[in-house]
């Protein structure tokens, strides 16, 4: 099982640009996340969809939108980039009943 | 509203000494809470949790955490550290009233020297 992949792992874009982030996991997880970490403050939640079909605004939501394709993939979209959304962005899944989430590697964005 | 703290940026210990990283949170109801450790460039693994059951409760690498209600702390120990320990740790709790949303402390970076 390859767990929980992203894509890319590196962006730079510039300001008012728009990018399309990817997830998916294998593990066959109800629930997905998108979490941002800045420095000194940890992972923000962005957005999250407890089950196909839903999703709901995290502690984060401005200038992000989220679709979750299928049970597998759930994307978060950056339709006019800022300088403040330069950040380390992190796609979790957890299963029915689980407790803890598992996360991706990552994708580091630059907005310049 | 849930909220967790990691009081230190940085702990330094030698190896071979025990280590431990402190954790203090607050929730409305009764928490799940959890430690999860990153690796240079990488996301964040999985330690352990608490649930329900004993407040003393054991992970992946040979860390442990003690569940403090009365103090609302959760600090991850571990009895002998090793270089390899040092990493990013992070603290989180969920309310077990407030669904799958997790809250993340800002972490504490463990250094661990020879």
């Amino acid at each position: 099982n390859a767990g929980v992949t992203q894509t890319p792992k590196f962006q730079v874009l510039k300001t008012g640009q728009s990018m399309t982030l990817q997830c998916a996991q294998d593990m066959n997880h109800n629930s997905m996340y998108w979490y941002r970490q800045d420095p000194g403050m940890g992972l923000r939640l962005i957005y999250y969809s407890a089950s196909e079909g839903t999703t709901d605004k995290g502690e984060v939501p401005n200038g992000y939108n989220v679709s979750r394709l299928n049970k597998r993939e759930f994307s978060l979209r950056l339709e006019s980039a800022a300088p403040s959304q330069t950040s380390v962005y992190f796609c979790a899944s957890s299963g029915q009943g689980w407790y803890e989430q598992y996360f991706g590697p990552g994708t580091r964005l630059t907005v310049t | 509203a849930q909220s967790v703290a990691q009081p230190e940026d940085q702990v330094n210990v030698a190896e071979g000494n025990p280590l431990t990283v402190k954790c203090t949170y607050s929730v409305s109801g009764n928490p799940y809470l959890f430690w999860y450790v990153q690796y240079p460039n990488r996301g964040l693994q999985f330690l352990l949790k608490y649930i329900t059951g004993d407040n003393l409760v054991k992970g992946s690498y040979g860390f442990e955490a003690e569940f403090n209600k009365s103090q609302t702390s959760f600090h991850l120990k571990k009895p002998s550290a090793l270089v390899s320990d040092s990493a990013l740790y992070f603290c989180a709790v969920r309310d077990n009233n407030a669904g799958n949303m997790l809250t993340f402390g800002g972490g504490t970076r463990l250094m661990v020297k020879p």
